[in-house]
């Protein structure tokens, strides 16, 4: 069974650009979370997405956004981006929200600004 | 705002001795905890995940305590092989398990496996 596939895997930009990050979570699972990891701040929740809505999201401002799609896959975008946002972007699935299963990660998109 | 932390930033053991690896909380509404291992360049890896109506669950080397009277959080790893030297992180979930999920992660501990 495949696991939670993540594209690309490096990504450069500089700022001011806009960036859309892919996810495929593992087949069946239908909620996906987005993380930011950052050696100053750690792990921190962006946002979780199931049936195409988002059900639940972290600290972030306006500029980072995501979305679902009818197949679970989900993407997310930062527009305006500032150095600051250079992180390692982390996509986790599970079978449904809030049933207390794990959340499976990704290997993640590494994005650095310029 | 509530968070996950760690005891200690890293560790270090001799190949084949036990690890424990401790990790504290502060959100008593917490009712799921997750050990996840990162290793170099990958995402964290899932270990072994508790409930809150539960004080222990063990796995294949793997053993999580739960105190929820102090909120403490601790991975036991049996006979410590080099493979297992990552960053090892707690998390919860702190949104219940009808509202959604949204860990909060601590802040890591790396363990070294000395051969």
């Amino acid at each position: 069974k495949a696991g939670v596939t993540q594209t690309p895997r490096y990504l450069i930009k500089t700022r001011g650009q806009q960036v859309t990050l892919s996810c495929s979570p593992i087949s069946g699972h239908r909620s996906v979370s987005w993380y930011q990891q950052t050696p100053g701040q750690g792990l921190q929740f962006l946002f979780e997405y199931f049936s195409e809505t988002q059900r639940n999201k972290g600290n972030f401002p306006g500029r980072f956004s995501g979305r679902q799609f009818s197949n679970s896959r989900s993407e997310m975008n930062v527009s305006t981006l500032e150095l600051g946002d250079s992180a390692l972007y982390l996509c986790a699935s599970s079978l449904f929200p809030g049933s207390n299963q794990p959340q499976h990660f990704g290997d993640g998109t590494r994005l650095s600004i310029l | 705002g509530e968070s996950v932390g760690l005891h200690l930033p890293t560790l270090s053991v001799q190949e084949g001795d036990n690890s424990i690896i401790n990790c504290a909380y502060s959100n008593s509404a917490s009712d799921y905890f997750i050990w996840y291992k990162q290793e170099s360049g990958k995402g964290p890896q899932f270990i072994i995940d508790i409930r809150s109506n539960m004080d222990k669950r063990q796995g294949q080397r793997v053993t999580v305590l739960l105190n929820k009277t102090v909120k403490h959080l601790s991975l036991q790893i049996a006979a410590t092989q080099p493979g297992d030297s990552a960053v090892y992180f707690c998390a919860e979930n702190s949104l219940g398990e009808t509202s959604g999920s949204r860990l909060t992660f601590g802040e890591g501990t790396q363990l070294t496996v000395n051969p």
